[in-house]
């Protein structure tokens, strides 16, 4: 059964670093979407992904964060400078028509 | 703004039993509202997907109904197993992909 796979499963890194996260969504699918759960919170709305651009944002996804699908493959999310509060696991999920979202199994994001 | 609200925050019950999980959304224009389990420290897996249109969807053991007036969607969980343990979450859907999670019920069945 087709899935969505990410990676890194588990990064640990420096405040201020870089981070690149991979998503490889499920082939025919058109819609991207990544979320993330802050420990013990909600699931939460980044941002989505249509027609190589951001369909829509929230207010947790400020200059700090970017989206990319480079090759029509891959879909990734860079956090430019982590704060200590980027900490989290982070979803991305992919749908077809405006049915079903279909969610990775995470890349938990811990910041030092 | 949308808010989803799941009660209760956590439930135990003996394998067997029969059981219902509650979901409630404030705002009753929504395009769709899905139900997930999720396990600790995983992903998420989609159960059930039901349309504005519909009253309720089946899969299995579970049953998902919605109440789109009354901003109330229940899960209901047949013959309940300890696989079955997990939390389970409700996210609404407003417009496009951009879905409103509800805080999930942490579901333990007992053997």
């Amino acid at each position: 059964e087709p899935e969505v796979t990410q990676t890194p499963s588990h990064q640990v890194t420096q405040m201020g670093q870089e981070v690149i996260l991979r998503c490889v969504p499920i082939s025919n699918h058109l819609y991207f979407y990544w979320y993330r759960q802050i420990l013990g919170q909600k699931v939460e709305f980044l941002v989505s992904f249509y027609n190589n651009e951001i369909s829509e944002k929230s207010e947790i996804f400020d200059d700090q964060f970017s989206v990319e699908r480079p090759d029509g493959s891959n879909f990734t999310l860079k956090i430019r400078s982590t704060k200590l509060e980027d900490s989290a696991m982070y979803f991305c999920a992919s749908q077809w028509e405006a049915g079903e979202l279909f969610f990775g199994e995470g890349s938990r994001l811990t910041v030092l | 703004k949308q808010e989803v609200t799941q009660i209760p925050a956590a439930l135990s019950v003996p394998e067997g039993e029969n059981l219902v999980l509650n979901c409630s959304f404030t705002d009753s224009a929504i395009y769709n509202l899905q139900w997930f389990r999720q396990d600790p420290g995983k992903g998420l897996t989609s159960l059930l997907l039901i349309q504005s249109s519909q009253r309720e969807q089946t899969s299995g053991r579970l049953n998902a109904s919605l109440d789109k007036s009354s901003g109330r969607s229940t899960l209901y969980i047949a013959a309940s197993q300890p696989g079955d343990s997990a939390t389970y979450l409700c996210a609404v859907n407003n417009q496009g992909g951009k879905l409103i999670f509800g805080q999930g019920t942490e579901l333990s069945v007992k053997p």
